[in-house]
């Protein structure tokens, strides 16, 4: 089935720093790619949804300065935080949407868990 | 009203009971449904689509009430293995654009 893979996995950063995260479609083209944050115990917010080519729409709230999304091939989404923050601290996880014989869904990467301190 | 509600439980339930959860949404030009089953620390990961007819796939059922804005899952003979929390996702009226619930955390116990 459809592979999206997620790095890093865990990253420990200082605030102040940019970290960035890529996800791959491994199989398959991901001509759509969202992105989430997930703080313990919440749902998955919606951050942004990224096109390739094109510009990612962000949701209603959230930075686009401060979180950077470059989708610039059909296979390749990255997501940068920019100047973290303790705050910033979570688990962001992308997921592409993919379709089969059943209709379509969605494949998540495996999630990064950002901590910055 | 949220777009997508659940109940975030905990379920706690027995070896072998069945149990349902149900999902409220509140867009009515939703199209797609989704349960999702997500482990503590990791991704979510589809667990099952959900049908206008309803859909079954082994011990789990899957039901749409578009009257009333609603989708279920039913999980019968409930193992150990099952203890997760089960993300409902809605999509945006006229749109491939998923909304999660919070999700249902369910622990079934020997």
């Amino acid at each position: 089935g459809a592979v999206v893979s997620q790095h890093p996995s865990r990253v420990i950063c200082k605030s102040g720093t940019s970290v960035k995260i890529e996800c791959r479609s491994l199989d398959f083209q991901a001509t759509t790619m969202f992105w989430y944050r997930q703080f313990p115990k919440q749902s998955l917010m919606l951050m942004a949804t990224s096109n390739e080519g094109s510009k990612a729409t962000y949701e209603q709230g959230v930075e686009k300065d401060k979180f950077l999304i470059n989708h610039a091939s059909l296979t390749l989404s990255t997501l940068t935080v920019t100047s973290a923050h303790p705050e910033d601290s979570s688990f962001y996880i992308c997921s592409a949407r993919t379709s089969g014989a059943e209709g379509y869904g969605y494949t998540f990467g495996s999630g990064t868990r950002l901590t910055v301190v | 009203r949220k777009e997508v509600e659940q109940d975030p439980g905990p379920f706690n339930v027995p070896e072998g009971a069945t149990v349902a959860f149900n999902c409220t949404y509140s867009n009515s030009a939703s199209q797609s449904f989704f349960w999702y089953r997500q482990d503590c620390r990791k991704e979510p990961k589809l667990l099952m689509s959900v049908y206008s007819s309803g859909n079954e796939d082994g011990r789990f059922t899957a039901q749409l009430n578009r009257a009333s804005q609603y989708i279920s899952l039913l999980i019968r003979d409930s193992k150990l293995s099952d203890s997760a929390t089960y993300l409902c996702v809605v999509n945006k009226g006229g749109s491939y654009i998923p909304t999660f619930g919070r999700g249902t955390s369910l622990i079934v116990h020997p």
